[in-house]
């Protein structure tokens, strides 16, 4: 089935050592989001691209950064993890960026900071 | 600026009984609107959407919404709860107009009682 991965289903960092959560999905979608789910609150869009195009919001920390070398994979970068950036995080993709392009969302990476 | 409000952070019903979840918008354009649940340690899932063409949205799972620009509002209703059903629900808003990145709620978790 086509569908978004991520990788791996919980991470363990230590404060300040950088690291790399990965999604991948197999849809051919041209549009990839991360968004950042603390306990109990709404997920919150980082950035997402649109092919190649680097969208950031405005309030994304700059710790925070993205790589998507291929239209299949797309990475999130957390250079000095602090505890407030343990979250889940989850990455989407869709077709395009009209509302008819639902979102199709993989199941999440949580992260922890210890 | 879009944002969205989820009235109430938990919602008990018992199973068969009617179940409403509130969500109510601020959108300085025409807005588009979502239902998303999320399982225990899944990503999210689309419910049903607005996009303007019928005020009274059907999703999935049984699951209705209701557009009233009046009360700026779009409550989400399942007349017959199942035990399957208890999830946590977000309602949420197109950021730009048409576009596909979401401003979500804080999300309403549903519980079922038999």
């Amino acid at each position: 089935d086509a569908m978004v991965i991520q990788n791996p289903r919980y991470q363990v960092t230590q404060f300040g050592k950088p690291v790399t959560l990965s999604c991948s999905q197999t849809l051919n979608h041209n549009v990839m989001y991360w968004y950042q789910q603390k306990s109990s609150q709404a997920p919150k869009l980082l950035f997402h691209y649109y092919d190649k195009d680097f969208n950031n919001e405005a309030d994304t920390p700059d710790n925070f950064q993205s790589r998507r070398p291929n239209t299949s994979f797309c990475f999130l970068d957390i250079r000095s993890p602090g505890l407030g950036d343990a979250a889940m995080y989850l990455c989407a993709t869709s077709r395009g960026q009209g509302v008819n392009s639902p979102l199709h969302f993989g199941n999440g990476t949580r992260l922890t900071v210890t | 600026a879009q944002s969205v409000t989820q009235l109430g952070s938990h919602v008990s019903v018992s199973e068969g009984a009617l179940v409403l979840l509130r969500c109510n918008y601020s959108s300085s354009v025409p807005p588009y609107l979502f239902w998303y649940v999320q399982y225990p340690n899944q990503g999210l899932q689309l419910l049903l959407k607005y996009t303007s063409a019928a005020t009274l949205v059907k999703g999935i799972n049984g699951f209705e919404a209701e557009f009233k620009k009046s009360e700026t509002s779009f409550h989400l209703t399942k007349p017959s709860a199942h035990m399957s059903d208890a999830a946590e629900y977000f309602c949420a808003v197109s950021k730009g107009q048409a576009g596909t990145a979401l401003i979500f709620g804080k999300g309403t978790t549903l519980s079922v009682s038999s």
